[in-house]
């Protein structure tokens, strides 16, 4: 079974600041995804990244990237230069194997970020 | 393009009664899905879909009951409501390909506020 596990429940950083939000999988299947969604306090589900595993690079899309590192399972989000809008939930999720045929994805239990002016 | 629609937005139950809620998408994804988010916690799966007329149990699946009658639309049931099934429940959909970024992404519905009393 796959499990994601988000050890940070809260985070701060000031405006303009870089931050890391920590992300560790465990999964036996070798082909997987990997993505981080913001759910702001409005609600709704926010797709910000995708990394493959057989990706070579990490994945970038604008202010966010995917520190992927395979072998110690991890795939930290970094948010450059923060804003205040930043502020919201994180969720890590992973999809499950492409032989279950459900496609369905694993979430953690979150990060809460707080932007500080 | 509305993308993943869900009604209702808000609803509050007694223990016992029975609502359906409707979740719709107009980007001809194959796959539909059903998440519970209860606080504190990432979204947990309770039932998907991969097509048109065929469904399927995923982590959390009693209590509810689901159907996809149309490709569009996907229909989460509860039949006897209890206050365990107080949460926020998301839609989501996704494509069926087998490359691309659009591959990657799972879109999401805003999501229902649901109480049961």
């Amino acid at each position: 079974a796959q499990k994601i596990t988000q050890t940070q429940p809260g985070m701060f950083v000031q405006e303009k600041e870089a931050v890391t939000l920590d992300c560790t999988y465990d999964t036996s299947d070798p082909s997987y995804g990997l993505f981080w969604y913001k759910q702001p306090s409005s609600g709704e589900m926010i797709f910000l990244i995708y990394q493959g595993s057989y990706d070579q690079q990490n994945a970038t899309e604008g202010r966010y990237s995917l520190n992927f590192q395979k072998a110690r399972k991890s795939a930290n989000l970094v948010i450059s230069a923060s804003q205040l809008g930043d502020s919201a939930m994180y969720f890590c999720a992973m999809r499950e194997p492409s032989g279950t045929g459900r496609r369905a994805l694993t979430f953690g239990s979150g990060t809460r970020l707080q932007v500080q002016p | 393009n509305a993308g993943v629609t869900q009604t209702p937005k808000f609803r509050v139950l007694k223990t016992g009664q029975s609502m359906t809620l409707l979740c719709a998408q107009d980007m001809n994804h194959e796959y539909m899905y059903w998440y519970r988010q209860d606080p504190g916690m990432g979204l947990r799966l309770i039932h998907y879909s991969v097509g048109e007329g065929t469904t399927a149990k995923g982590e959390v699946p009693d209590g509810y009951n689901v159907s996809r009658l149309k490709k569009q639309n996907f229909l989460l049931g509860l039949e006897s409501a209890a206050p365990s099934q107080t949460s926020v429940y998301f839609c989501a959909s996704s494509y069926s390909g087998t490359s691309g970024k659009i591959y990657n992404e799972q879109f999401f519905g805003p999501g229902t506020r649901l109480t049961v009393l």
